[in-house]
C-alpha cells in the first residue's frame, strides 16, 4: 500500500544551519504531497504541499521539490531559527476513494541558539 | 481560520471507564478524522468520517467507537479504557473535496491507570 518513509530523528542545528529532512514515499500514481509541522502543545498544521511532479510547495522559507524520479519530497530550508524547533511529518493521501492521508513517523527538530 | 477544538487537553481515567472525547470544528467541513499519536509511531488513524452519521474503520480501530450525530462534531468512545490506550488522540476536518488540507485540534492527552 501507500507509505512515507522519514529519516529518523531527532535532527538538531544550531540557529542559522541549512535543514534537510528527507522523505520518500511509494504510491500508485503520481499523489499530492504534504509536509505537516506540529509545534510544541498543538496539533498539526499543513506547512506546505505540491501536487504534481517537479512542483515546489513553499512556505515560512521551508521548500520541498516533488521528484518523481526518486519518489522524493524532501523538506529544506536556508537558515532555521530556534521557533522552527517542531516535529515535521511528511503525509500523502491514501489510494481509496476517501479523503484519507498517510503520514510518515515525524521528525523532531530541535536548533539551539 | 479553521477552529478544531477538543473539548479536553489532558484527562485521567482508570481502567475500565467509559472514555468520551468529544471534538468540534466550525468550517461546516465533511471529513472528520480521529488520530492517536505515539512516539516512534507518528499518527495512525482510528476512525473517520465524511459525513453524519457515517463511519469508516481506519487502520486501528480496535477497542474504540464514533459518533456523528451531527456535521460539526466527531466523537471517539474507549468502551472499556486500558492502558494500552495511553496516548495522544487528534481529532481533525477538512473540505470533501479535492485535495483539502487536515485542520488540526490541539490534542487531547489520554492517561489511563
Amino acid at each position: 500500500g501507500d507509505s512515507v518513509t522519514q529519516m529518523e530523528g531527532p535532527v538538531t542545528l544550531s540557529e542559522e544551519a541549512f535543514l534537510t529532512i528527507n522523505c520518500t514515499y511509494t504510491a500508485t500514481g503520481y499523489p499530492s504531497l504534504f509536509w505537516y509541522v506540529q509545534y510544541p502543545g498543538e496539533g498539526l498544521q499543513l506547512l506546505l504541499k505540491a501536487t504534481k511532479a517537479d512542483d515546489k510547495g513553499s512556505n515560512k522559507g521551508f521548500e520541498a521539490t516533488y521528484r518523481k524520479e526518486t519518489t522524493s519530497f524532501h523538506l529544506e530550508k536556508g537558515s532555521v531559527q530556534v521557533s522552527d524547533s517542531a516535529v515535521y511529518f511528511c503525509a500523502l493521501p491514501e489510494n481509496t476513494g476517501f479523503q484519507k492521508l498517510v503520514f510518515g513517523t515525524g521528525t523532531r527538530l530541535l536548533v539551539s541558539p | 481560520d479553521v477552529k478544531v477544538t477538543q473539548s479536553s487537553r489532558y484527562l485521567v481515567k482508570r481502567t475500565g471507564e467509559k472514555v468520551f472525547l468529544e471534538c468540534v470544528q466550525d468550517m461546516d467541513h465533511e471529513n472528520m478524522f480521529w488520530y492517536r499519536q505515539d512516539p516512534g509511531l507518528g499518527l495512525r488513524l482510528i476512525y473517520f468520517s465524511y459525513d453524519v452519521k457515517m463511519k469508516e474503520k481506519g487502520d486501528i480501530p480496535e477497542g474504540y467507537s464514533v459518533s456523528r450525530e451531527k456535521k460539526e462534531r466527531f466523537s471517539l468512545i474507549l468502551e472499556s479504557a486500558s492502558t494500552n490506550q495511553t496516548s495522544m488522540y487528534l481529532c481533525a476536518s477538512s473540505r470533501g473535496t479535492g485535495h483539502a488540507p487536515l485542520h488540526f485540534g490541539n490534542g487531547t492527552r489520554l492517561t489511563v491507570t
